[in-house]
């Protein structure tokens, strides 16, 4: 069966430090990648997502990028957090067919000081 | 660009039926989903339909889907306490990458 991990479970970062959020999905293979970000318990914002390795597509312009270095596993950076950085980070990971259905992760919860 | 509403809150008491409801403008819908999310947790996918059925049931849920006035419902029989969380519906519209679109969230209250 199919897994989705993520860590840390939760961050607390001061403005201005660097971010480096992992999720990893284990039982499937090529699968395509989501992040999101949830602001108060409302709302998800796709924030990228990947078809494959190296393939990043980012939907909102923002302080923060995404790298696939390896087929399953999707990592979400920033270089200088800012406080509006502040919330719930969702990892999801869906593959082509059946319904297309999305898979997430348990969450980062991530607090910007 | 796709929207998609639902209200915000929900009410039910312990054991009678809720009904969750979403609207949505992109009639190019393929696939429509409702998640429920726990405090602090992920999301947990619930079921989906495919665009051209009318109503799907699993167990506790039923799904109707109505094209024409583009609406989606949940129907929770028998509401327990545990199905206390927030409910999202997505839209996947045609086009690569099986990107989602969600709702606003309802949340579900179920008291005593």
């Amino acid at each position: 069966s199919q897994t989705i991990h993520q860590w840390p479970a939760t961050l607390v970062q001061p403005v201005g430090s660097p971010l480096s959020l992992e999720c990893t999905v284990e039982g499937t293979s090529n699968p395509n990648l989501y992040w999101y970000r949830q602001a108060a318990g409302r709302g998800l914002q796709l924030l990228f997502y990947s078809v494959g390795i190296g393939q990043i597509s980012s939907e909102v312009p923002q302080n923060l990028s995404a790298s696939r270095p390896q087929d399953r596993q999707f990592i979400l950076s920033s270089k200088k957090l800012l406080l509006s950085d502040s919330g719930f980070y969702l990892c999801a990971w869906s593959v082509w067919g059946k319904g297309y259905e999305q898979y997430f992760g348990p969450g980062t919860r991530l607090t910007v000081t | 660009g796709e929207d998609v509403e639902q209200s915000l809150f929900l009410s039910v008491r312990e054991g009678d039926s809720s009904v969750i409801n979403c609207t949505y403008t992109d009639s190019s819908s393929t696939y429509l989903y409702w998640y429920k999310q726990e405090p602090g947790a992920g999301l947990q996918l619930l079921t989906y339909i495919f665009s051209n059925m009318d109503m799907k049931q699993d167990q506790r849920l039923t799904v109707l889907l109505n094209k024409k006035d583009k609406h989606l419902s949940l129907r929770i029989a028998d509401t327990q306490t545990g199905d206390s969380a927030i409910y999202f519906c997505a839209l996947r519209g045609a086009g690569t990458a099986s990107k989602l679109t969600f709702g606003t969230g309802t949340r579900l209250q179920v008291t005593l």
